[in-house]
């Protein structure tokens, strides 16, 4: 079993539309981190969260630390939020990622 | 500020060739560097980690390895290559547990 699980796997929205991507982790973690990968599959990092809640732009990203759940919502998507989004959680010395969300955003 | 160069973006290379990526970091010292894969239709999975010059982690038995000949620099190097080396190869580098992680460009290897 995957010690970070995502969900959904793909996602098709129509612009506009409230998006929420969620992530499950079985592991104690020291951070956990928003990663968005575009078709070209370089990777940028949106969000570190250890606890709470932090926003940028239209990206809202929670962390529940004891229910080991985070959340990444983006409000009024548009065709370029389309892309691959990652959930990776920081233990130890190491980073366990989600298989990633495929996200389609339709205009 | 910190950045981090990876290369080749892409790469084709014939099966039993050798292979030899390189992720140098500037602007940050003694960072703690990765190396990633991730195959097709897979999630991102941790090959090697280093902590220092010469100290290197291995975290799946492969047939690559890897290397820190400076503190900035990390190698990734196979000897002869498989079909199944394929895949999308991410280099990275933080500064500890509870900082930032920042990526490089990554490399799209196809072996033939």
């Amino acid at each position: 079993k995957n010690e970070v699980e995502q969900s959904p796997q793909n996602l098709t929205a129509q612009e506009g539309e409230f998006i929420t991507i969620n992530c499950s982790y079985s592991v104690g973690i020291s951070a956990l981190h928003w990663l968005q990968q575009h078709p070209g599959g370089g990777i940028v990092s949106l969000f570190m969260l250890s606890s709470g809640k932090k926003k940028h732009g239209r990206l809202i990203a929670t962390i529940n630390i004891q229910e080991k759940h985070s959340s990444l919502h983006i409000t009024a998507s548009h065709p370029r939020d389309s892309a691959v989004y990652i959930c990776a959680v920081r233990f130890n010395n190491d980073m366990r990622f989600g298989a990633g969300t495929r996200l389609t955003v339709k205009p | 500020s910190q950045t981090i160069h990876q290369w080749p973006a892409t790469l084709v290379q014939p099966v039993g060739s050798p292979l030899s990526l390189e992720c140098t970091v500037e602007g940050t010292s003694n960072p703690n560097l990765y190396w990633y894969r991730q195959a097709a239709g897979r999630g991102l999975q941790l090959l090697f980690y280093s902590v220092g010059i010469g100290q290197i982690s291995s975290e799946v038995p492969q047939n690559l390895s890897a290397s820190r000949p400076q503190d900035r620099q990390f190698i990734l190097s196979s000897k002869k290559l498989l079909l199944s080396d394929s895949g999308f190869y991410l280099c990275a580098w933080g500064e500890g547990m509870n900082t930032e992680a920042f990526f490089g460009q990554g490399t799209r290897l196809t072996v033939v």
